[in-house]
């Protein structure tokens, strides 16, 4: 029951920045979207999460359209360590039933070539 | 480093027999959640608890369960086990009960890869 559509995979340079899209078309007003990364088997990495402004942590930036429909997740500056699968995750923002869990989609594939 | 631990990283076992995964939470939280990732169905949430009660729970088989124990540690076991249990099962915390309008993050640990053979 993921509400998010990513791409499977991109590529980017080492050092520039990569921009990953994620269409959240159903999204409702009181949704967040969440960004995680899972690099190999480890744990997924809780990256940036927003409402309706842009964000921006020591990690990423978080640009989410106007009509809240999409968002891209910003690393400015990409390294190797970068690669990894990238989550969109959108998540209600009052307690529903099955507000607490996570619901993982695909996620995109980034590579980073050096 | 999350600050969630997870024991053991690496679990070899046969089917029929009876596991046990253990996970402490970060310094703080409340909630602990169980996850599983398998090749075939990606990362599933399992079960939440929150303060030593069950909050939420996902797609768990009745042949596992889990509990979350006074100093808030939480042991998920896994009974009768079955080839197709074989999986990375990860646990993450956050402080509260799991409200995102609280930014109720939820932080993942290193996981246990689970094979039964």
């Amino acid at each position: 029951d993921a509400k998010t559509t990513q791409p499977p995979s991109m590529d980017c340079a080492e050092g520039r920045a990569a921009n990953l899209p994620c269409n959240h078309s159903t999204i409702s007003g009181n949704e967040y979207v969440y960004w995680y990364r899972q690099i190999h088997s480890q744990g997924p990495q809780y990256i940036i999460h927003g409402l309706k402004n842009n964000e921006t942590n020591e990690m990423a930036s978080l640009i989410i359209t106007e009509d809240r429909k999409s968002s891209t997740l910003i690393l400015p500056h990409a390294t190797l360590r970068d690669t990894a699968v990238y989550y969109c995750i959108v998540r209600p923002r009052v307690e529903v039933q099955g507000a607490q869990k996570l619901v993982f989609g695909q996620g995109t594939r980034l590579t980073i070539n050096p | 480093d999350s600050g969630v631990t997870q024991t053991p990283k690496h679990l070899i076992t046969a089917t029929g027999q009876r596991v046990t995964l253990r996970c402490s939470p970060r310094s703080g939280d409340l909630s602990v959640y169980w996850y599983q990732q398998s090749l075939d169905q990606g990362l599933q949430f399992l079960i939440q608890y929150y303060n030593g009660e069950e909050r939420a729970k996902g797609n768990i088989l009745e042949r596992f369960s889990a509990q979350q124990f006074p100093d808030l540690h939480s042991e998920l076991n896994l009974s009768s086990l079955e080839l197709g249990d074989s999986a990375l099962y990860f646990c993450a915390s956050s402080p509260h009960e799991g409200i995102a309008g609280r930014s109720d993050t939820q932080y993942f640990g290193p996981g246990t890869r689970l094979t039964v053979l």
